[in-house]
């Protein structure tokens, strides 16, 4: 049972840099979301997708990128690295963008310097 | 504008007292609230739901919470807490395409 699966765990970028984390999901939830969690922060939305084709912003979408081709896959694209974006980063996903419970997976550790 | 609100950042607690964390939400509608737990190095699991109906609710591990509209809060109880309890906390909002997450409360449990 792989459930959310977030490759990589552990990233060090330079500033300017570009990277993809990527998001996988083999549980055919349709609602898929990418959170940041910083210190004294809790966890912030920045981006989410109710099916493949759709996505929208969420509280912090600024210097991220997403799209979501097919159901399972849900990329997480950031187009020049700073260092504001050294974060955790979580995808998780649902069977119900209303009630359902968020499965998440277990983090990417992204650093920028 | 929909919020969360865990005033506690970090609570200690003996292992075998009672625990209670504090949650607040801001939300016009009928809210979805969720409780989740984290621990070090891993991502949130659920601890328990509310969607309507019964305002106390029963989750995994002992845990419980109970919904009070008239103070918009959704506070997390176990009668005995165990040394596993030791994580962090987190309470969420759902507002329909978006789940809002409070700051975290982080619970250390001495011997």
């Amino acid at each position: 049972n792989a459930g959310v699966t977030q490759t990589p765990k552990f990233q060090v970028l330079k500033t300017g840099q570009s990277m993809t984390l990527q998001c996988a999901q083999d549980m055919n939830h349709e609602y898929m979301s990418w959170y940041r969690q910083d210190p004294g922060m809790g966890l912030r939305l920045i981006h989410y997708s109710v099916g493949a084709g759709i996505t929208d912003q969420g509280e912090v979408p600024n210097g991220y990128n997403v799209s979501r081709s097919t159901t399972e896959d849900f990329p997480l694209r950031l187009l020049s690295a700073a260092p504001s974006q050294t974060s955790v980063y979580f995808c998780a996903s649902s069977s119900d963008r209303n009630t359902g419970e968020l499965f998440f997976g277990e983090g990417s550790r992204l650093t920028v310097l | 504008a929909q919020s969360v609100t865990q005033p506690d950042i970090h609570i200690t607690v003996s292992e075998g007292a009672s625990l209670e964390l504090r949650c607040n939400y801001s939300y016009g509608a009928t809210p979805y609230l969720f409780w989740y737990v984290q621990s070090p190095g891993q991502g949130l699991q659920l601890l328990l739901k509310y969607f309507s109906g019964d305002t106390l609710v029963q989750g995994i591990k002992g845990f419980e919470a109970e919904f009070k509209r008239s103070q918009s809060s959704f506070n997390l109880r176990k009668p005995s807490v165990h040394w596993s309890d030791a994580a962090e906390y987190f309470c969420a909002v759902g507002t329909g395409n978006q789940f809002y997450f409070g700051t975290g409360t982080s619970l250390t449990v001495i011997p």
